[in-house]
Formats: C-alpha cells, sequence, structure tokens
C-alpha cells in the first residue's frame, strides 16, 4: 500500500472560512515533508516544507502541523479565497531511503464556495 | 521563458503510434525527473536524471524509454503503449539529486495529458 495518504478526497469550504487538509503517513522515519497544490491544467507547485524536528511551520496565510506521535500532516489555510481551489496533497521524504525520492498522497480537491 | 516546459500539452495516440514528450527547464539545474499521475492515484516517480546520467528507473516498462542530451532537455520516447498508460505525465527539475542528503525542492512543468486509444 502507499506510504502516504489523505483523508478527505474532497473538501467543500464557504470563501473567507479557515480550510484544513489532513494527510496521514506510516513511514515513521520521514523526516521530511511537503504540501503541494495543483491547480487544474497545471502542475504541482511547492507550498509550505516542515522537518521532522519541528511541529509546526507557518508561510503565509499556510500553517503546516506536523505530528510525529499519530504520523499525521495537516495543511491549515487561512482565510480561504477562490484562488486556493486546488488539489492538495502531501508528500514524505526519507533521507536514509537511497534514491526513491518523494512519497506522495492522492490529493484532497479543496472547492471554495461563494 | 522561464521555469519548467512542457510539449506537447496534449496528445492523442494509438498502441501502435511512436510518439516522444519534451520537457526543458531554464533554472540552471542540475537534476530533472519523469513523473506519471493517473486519475486517482498518487503521483509516480518512473525516472531520475542527474547530470545527464540516468541514476533512477523506478520499475518502468522499456515502452517508456527517457533521453537527456543536456542538463536542460529531457524526453519520454513512446511506443506500443497500452490504454492504462493514459495519464498527466509530469516532468520536474531540482537543482540537485543527492539520495541519503539534503533534498532539494522540485519544480514542476505544466505537464502532458497523454490519451492512449
Amino acid at each position: 500500500g502507499e506510504s502516504v495518504g489523505l483523508h478527505l478526497p474532497t473538501l467543500s469550504v464557504q470563501e473567507g472560512d479557515n480550510s484544513i487538509i489532513n494527510c496521514a503517513y506510516s513511514n515513521s522515519a520521514s523526516d521530511y515533508f511537503i504540501w503541494y497544490k495543483q491547480e487544474s491544467g497545471k502542475g504541482p507547485q511547492f507550498i509550505i516544507d516542515i522537518r521532522s524536528n519541528m511541529d509546526k511551520r507557518q508561510g503565509q496565510r499556510v500553517t503546516v502541523l506536523l505530528n510525529k506521535t499519530v504520523k499525521h500532516l495537516s495543511l491549515q489555510i487561512a482565510a480561504t479565497q477562490p484562488g486556493d481551489s486546488a488539489v492538495y496533497f502531501c508528500a514524505e521524504n526519507y533521507s536514509g531511503g537511497g534514491a526513491d525520492g518523494l512519497t506522495f498522497g492522492k490529493g484532497t480537491h479543496l472547492i471554495i464556495q461563494p | 521563458e522561464t521555469g519548467v516546459t512542457q510539449t506537447p500539452r496534449h496528445l492523442v495516440m494509438g498502441m501502435t503510434n511512436k510518439k516522444s514528450l519534451k520537457c526543458e527547464q531554464h533554472l540552471g539545474h542540475n537534476a530533472m525527473y519523469w513523473y506519471k499521475q493517473s486519475a486517482k492515484k498518487p503521483l509516480e516517480l518512473m525516472f531520475v536524471y542527474s547530470l545527464e546520467e540516468r541514476v533512477e528507473n523506478n520499475s518502468v516498462p522499456s515502452r517508456f524509454s527517457p533521453e537527456c542530451p543536456n542538463s536542460s532537455h529531457l524526453f519520454l520516447h513512446l511506443h506500443t503503449l497500452q490504454p492504462e498508460d493514459s495519464a498527466l505525465y509530469l516532468c520536474a527539475s531540482s537543482q540537485d539529486w543527492i539520495p541519503g542528503d539534503k533534498f532539494y525542492e522540485q519544480y514542476f512543468g505544466p505537464g502532458t495529458r497523454l490519451t492512449v486509444t
């Protein structure tokens, strides 16, 4: 089975509300995590990353939380805007895992309701 | 033109055709990647090139043949594909590729939507 997964395939939120997208991973040795945003017709775009020695990292309107105890990663988007509509997926990397690179989750489609 | 570009953006081919996907990066990076993105499945790494040398072939069937003539260009040659090969093929690049060491951010192109009939 896949190493990284998301809890919900689709998330619908009202414009202006906060969005929380969740991700579960199974490799406790993973030491680096990334959230990507993929808009329709485009390739994935890096949003924010976090290393395993951190619990929280903030960017512009986005926050990533890492809970290593339960192997859970979340992406919080504040004051969701129409431009946030996209598929979001997480990826993990284990630096000792050889040349396998990133392991990606399936993605959550974030839908913004006006 | 900046970033990572891919051509064509859309491709429809029969199972007996031969076609090629092209990727070009304008970022001065040393590593380039091919990924496959199928509907409702996670992104799958296919190939990795570092300094024009193939460093990773992730158990990809031989009907997919990559080529990296220089550090800025990457091709994926396709022949005798199957309908299940229909997917979005994404190219990416990063500054370097050093497994087991520092992770370098990957920059993705817009992808080629491939349909095999």
